[in-house]
């Protein structure tokens, strides 16, 4: 099973910053990655899929790169309505074997 | 809209069993593979189960085979998941999901399974 990575557990930052969040593979995984948000009692919502493609609908301000292993979200000015959970999810033995990271907390500082 | 619905969750006794169904409108569903997903507060969630249009290919996540059964019935719709000898580790928030290009997409809002041992 590929083991999924982020960190760090909880980020502390303030409106209007840049923010990036890492998420980390057990092996290669190419670029077979998507990030979600999640906030609280609500279900998780697709950001961004094949590691650097927003999906429909996401703004511009978040952006996904990287491959292989190492794999980075940022998001270029912090809004307040994006303090919340941010999950990886890799799928590169799909199917079946979908496996997510325990995700980063976004913390109003 | 795109919309999925689930119900069926509830308070159970380990070794039970329990059914979840999720109710689609707003697409095509007999188009798309759909997913099964858990999350446990603190942890990552957690993929269940996919299965394909027709039916026709079932996945199940190695601790849930034999134990989880998914379904769907085009006709209505609905995507189902049968739990049977459900262990107090599959309480979670159960979720139906949508799947394209192999991430989920949207996710219904869920239903809380709670196994008591």
């Amino acid at each position: 099973e590929i083991v999924m990575t982020q960190s760090p557990a909880t980020l502390s930052v303030s409106p209007g910053e840049r923010v990036t969040l890492s998420c980390r593979a057990s092996q290669s995984v190419s670029t077979n990655l998507g990030w979600y948000q999640q906030k609280p009692g609500q279900a998780p919502r697709l950001l961004i899929y094949g590691a650097s493609t927003r999906a429909t609908g996401i703004p511009a301000r978040f952006s996904g790169s990287g491959s292989g292993t190492e794999f980075t979200l940022t998001i270029s000015s912090l809004q307040s309505e994006d303090f919340a959970v941010y999950f990886c999810q890799q799928y590169k033995n799909w199917p079946p074997g979908y496996t997510f990271g325990q995700g980063t907390k976004l913390e109003i500082k | 809209e795109v919309q999925l619905v689930e119900s069926g969750g509830g308070l159970v006794q380990s070794g039970g069993s329990l059914r979840l169904s999720c109710a689609a409108s707003g697409f095509s569903f007999s188009s798309y593979w759909m997913t099964w997903l858990r999350h446990t507060p603190g942890k990552g969630p957690e993929w269940v189960a996919s299965m394909n249009q027709d039916g026709g290919e079932r996945y199940y996540m190695d601790s849930m085979k034999g134990r989880f059964t998914i379904s769907r019935d085009n006709a209505k719709n609905s995507l189902y998941l049968q739990m049977n000898s459900l262990r107090a580790e599959d309480t979670a928030v159960y979720y139906c999901a949508r799947e394209t290009r192999a991430v989920f997409d949207p996710w219904g809002q869920g239903t809380l399974v709670t196994v008591s041992s």
